[in-house]
């Protein structure tokens, strides 16, 4: 099952732009760029997902890495409610979807006003 | 609206003392997962299914026990908690396709003594 590394924790100002990088060198073809974050006494929810190409969508940004073994993910305008655990994970598709799931510990991101 | 339920959300128990945690989901998803999660170990799985009747283990399955026997429901059965399984659960569930975005529940917050 392929892992992801990611760094255990970020600092950010408030209303600058975040770079959360995560590193997934053994990624297969089929499998999609998952991103999650954990905020406080919550359940972790779904920020964004892509396979090759850049995504955007309302809450951030996916950039993925030409070879694909690396992502970041874009919070714009970081604000004190994006303060959280942010987890990058692989989810295979068809055949290679076996179910399993490897969130790691993922990074802490604070964001200081 | 769109949920994950799960029930309890909080419970206090014994050793030995056999309890299940339920899982409901209102989506009509295929894949539905439980996780614990402890401080510092991040998000680890425990069980997952990729449809009614099909389980299989993830990292972590010692000492659970876990049923499919319809689409939006995934017990988690404690057979004799012990206080290692002292722990925060989570349950997702997910379309099994390519989009595959994690919905989770709001945790069982489970003490063993």
């Amino acid at each position: 099952d392929a892992k992801t590394t990611q760094p255990n924790s970020m600092e950010s100002n408030e209303e600058e732009p975040v770079h959360l990088p995560c590193n997934h060198s053994t990624i297969s073809g089929t499998d999609y760029i998952h991103w999650y974050r954990q905020l406080p006494s919550q359940g972790p929810e779904y920020v964004i997902h892509g396979l090759t190409s850049n995504v955007n969508n309302r809450m951030a940004s996916l950039a993925i890495a030409e070879d694909r073994k690396s992502s970041t993910l874009i919070l714009h305008r970081a604000t004190l409610r994006d303060a959280a655990v942010y987890y990058c994970i692989l989810r295979a598709a068809g055949s290679g979807n076996t179910g399993k799931l490897i969130f790691g510990q993922g990074t802490t991101l604070q964001v200081k006003p | 609206e769109a949920q994950v339920t799960q029930n309890p959300r909080y419970l206090i128990t014994v050793t030995g003392k056999k309890l299940t945690v339920t899982c409901s989901q209102n989506m009509n998803h295929e894949y539905m997962s439980w996780y614990r999660q402890d401080p510092g170990l991040g998000l680890r799985q425990i069980y997952y299914s990729m449809n009614v009747e099909v389980t299989d283990k993830g990292d972590v399955p010692e000492g659970y026990k876990v049923s499919r026997k319809e689409k939006r429901n995934f017990p988690l059965i404690l057979e004799s908690p012990s206080p290692n399984q002292t722990s925060l659960y989570f349950c997702a569930s997910s379309y099994r396709g390519l989009s595959g975005e994690l919905f989770f529940g709001e945790g069982s917050r489970l003490t063993v003594l």
